[in-house]
């Protein structure tokens, strides 16, 4: 069967860094994404990743290994605005979405 | 502003009578999506379109049904409503299926 596992729950400080994994196993693999959820509302786009490496986006990076089905999502200078859900969601070979369940971060003042 | 309009934004419905959720997009694209989200779960495909007049069936159809007359909206009909079917629910549109989705607000539905 299909899986992405990502932790359920992480606790950082405002102006720290935190690293959010998520390993996936799919039947094929087109791309990795990230997405935000606040509490309450829809998620929304983050960052995109089809090859192995690094994409940065401000305060954002994304990490992608193919080779370990591995990725993860830095957050930089911790915002209170960051406390949020983030989550995984990788596209298998038909084209269809796999989402992982959500990792909740909760920023600490 | 352009993106995608659902409605409503939440309803209490009866065990066993039918409702539809209404989802509208002004983007244009061509792909569209039911989800829904439950907590401690992934966002559960329910049914999808790559193109108006055609649907699939994703990961959790039972109990549900779509249609993609036209391009913009994408109605999900619940039947016969059951207490398991209480659950958010998101409609998503990306401009094909490889592309990246954008989300509506949701719906919540309780079902007593």
């Amino acid at each position: 069967g299909q899986n992405i596992d990502q932790p359920t729950e992480m606790t950082a400080t405002e102006g720290a860094i935190v690293q959010i994994n998520c390993t996936y196993q799919t039947s094929g693999f087109n791309g990795l994404f990230w997405y935000q959820q606040h509490a309450g509302e829809a998620p929304t786009f983050l960052s995109y990743n089809v090859l192995d490496g690094l994409e940065e986006k401000g305060r954002f990076s994304s990490f992608l290994s193919r080779s370990k089905g591995y990725s993860y999502l830095l957050l930089k200078e911790l915002q209170m605005k960051d406390s949020a859900s983030y989550l995984c969601a990788v596209r298998d070979s038909n084209y269809q979405l796999i989402w992982g369940a959500g990792t909740k971060l909760i920023i600490k003042p | 502003t352009a993106g995608i309009t659902q409605a409503p934004t939440s309803q209490i419905l009866a065990a066993g009578r039918s409702m539809t959720l209404r989802c509208t997009q002004d983007m244009r694209h061509n792909a569209m999506y039911w989800y829904r989200q439950d907590l401690g779960l992934g966002l559960r495909l329910i049914h999808y379109s790559n193109t108006a007049g055609t649907t699939g069936k994703g990961e959790v159809p039972d109990g549900y049904s779509v249609s993609r007359a036209n391009t913009d909206d994408f109605p999900l009909t619940l039947a016969s409503a059951v207490p398991s079917q209480t659950s958010v629910y998101f409609c998503a549109s990306s401009e094909s299926e490889k592309g990246g989705y954008t989300f509506g607000s949701g719906t919540r539905l309780t079902v007593v």
